[in-house]
């Protein structure tokens, strides 16, 4: 399978803890991007990189969250200092040039859990 | 700030009938994606629609792009109980690369 993957796919952590969550693109999909979504709405813009550059990032990212991805390949999200209204999933897509970027293709999400 | 508004928020019917779910915004937006979404599982790309007026089918999916790019539907004809699932259109702003999601339509389709 080729599609996008992201690990876990459930995480349960106590309020308090720190999380770090992982996406592996579609390969030579050059565009990372990262949503949240909480139940009964749609997915929640965070961040997305252009290769290894994080070129844009949601106020929703407070100072809590960071992003990476330091060979333009996989990315990780890092939650720092976890809050129960951090609970939610937390999707990862990629886009390729080919496409305009207009297409981007969802990973299957990582559920968190804050208690 | 882009917004988009789905309705219905929810839509219930039987096996055999037609629905149309809507989606519009004050904004216009370069392209416009329609996502479909099981429980626990990301949303799977259905469609991408560019041009103004474009009208594009997926067997029994039929998915319109509004002349003016800010609102689109998507009308499903003889629905079916694998139909069923939460229904998102995503638009994408001429100056960003983000999708910016309507809130979904919950499609139920009853045997």
């Amino acid at each position: 399978d080729t599609g996008v993957s992201q690990d876990p796919r459930h995480k349960i952590t106590k309020r308090g803890q720190n999380v770090t969550f992982r996406c592996d693109p579609i390969s030579e999909h050059n565009r990372l991007y990262w949503y949240r979504q909480t139940l009964g709405q749609g997915p929640e813009f965070l961040t997305y990189f252009q290769n290894e550059a994080q070129l844009e990032k949601s106020r929703l990212l407070s100072d809590r969250f960071s992003a990476e991805r330091p060979k333009g390949s996989f990315s990780t999200l890092e939650i720092q200092r976890t809050e129960q209204g951090d609970s939610a999933m937390y999707l990862c897509a990629s886009s390729s040039r080919g496409t305009g970027y207009n297409e981007q293709f969802f990973g299957p999400g990582t559920r968190l859990t804050v208690l | 700030t882009q917004l988009l508004e789905q309705s219905p928020q929810f839509l219930s019917i039987q096996e055999g009938e037609n629905l149309t779910v809507y989606c519009n915004s004050s904004s216009v937006f370069s392209s416009l994606q329609w996502y479909r979404q099981e429980p626990g599982e990301g949303p799977v790309l259905l469609v991408t629609v560019v041009t103004g007026g474009e009208v594009k089918k997926l067997k029994r999916l039929t998915f319109q792009f509004g002349d003016a790019r800010k609102d689109s539907s998507l009308h499903i004809t003889a629905a079916q109980p694998g139909d069923t699932g939460l229904y998102l259109c995503a638009g994408r702003g001429a100056s960003g690369s983000r999708l910016t999601f309507g809130e979904g339509t919950q499609l139920t389709v009853n045997p």
